[in-house]
């Protein structure tokens, strides 16, 4: 069955640290990842997205890799901020068929002053 | 200028009762969602319409019924409220299909009691 698995346990990081946050997903072929940042009571917000032919993309302290052959993405933030404390949700859009985005469960990270 | 707005914020209802939410985005995007996230913040599509046309409808029961009157507003309508209907229900556009950016609605707590 398909899955996409994110660390659901917190994330704590000292401020001024770099946060690496984890997806891994099965059984999908993923044309497009998206990450997401959610605060609580509020949508989700959009932050990066990285095509399935990209190894990296950046954006400020924003870093996100994409490796289709371990079937993970790694979310990077770098200079961590208590500002930056949320939950971040990796999203996938499955190549072929209906174009729907499939979200994760998110990590939620503290970042820690 | 809010670009994807959902009305009620908060609803709170009985069990068997009918309820809508209603969501406007001024984006001019052409595809609206309609998501739920549960109390374990796990966040699934329910809708997605394309200029005002069905394109995605998951394994949804048949109570809840979308309704997308123009390319701006997908209103969602719920019959015979269960207690499992109780949780965040967000409203997203995106000017594709998928490809790009969901912009995200402020969410409806829906309480069923």
């Amino acid at each position: 069955s398909q899955k996409i698995e994110q660390n659901s346990e917190a994330l704590n990081i000292q401020e001024g640290k770099t946060a690496t946050l984890t997806c891994n997903y099965t059984n999908y072929s993923p044309a497009y990842l998206q990450w997401y940042r959610q605060d609580p009571g509020r949508g989700p917000v959009f932050l990066l997205l990285i095509r399935e032919n990209e190894k990296e993309k950046r954006k400020e302290r924003l870093k996100v890799t994409f490796d289709t052959t371990l079937k993970q993405s790694l979310f990077h933030i770098t200079a961590s901020q208590p500002a930056d404390s949320a939950t971040y949700l990796c999203a996938l859009l499955n190549s072929g068929g209906y174009q729907k985005v499939t979200f994760g469960i998110g990590t939620k990270l503290q970042v820690i002053p | 200028d809010t670009a994807v707005s959902q009305t009620p914020k908060y609803l709170v209802t009985q069990m068997g009762n009918d309820k809508s939410i209603k969501c406007e985005q001024n984006l001019g995007h052409d595809t609206m969602y309609w998501y739920k996230q549960d109390s374990k913040k796990f966040l699934k599509i329910m809708f997605s319409y394309n200029n005002k046309e069905l394109i995605i409808n998951e394994t949804v029961p048949n109570r809840f019924s979308p309704k997308s009157p123009d390319k701006a507003h997908l209103n969602l309508h719920i019959n015979s409220l269960e207690l499992g209907d109780s949780a965040v229900y967000f409203c997203a556009s995106t000017p594709g299909q998928g490809s790009s950016e969901q912009f995200f609605g402020p969410g409806t707590r829906l309480t069923v009691l």
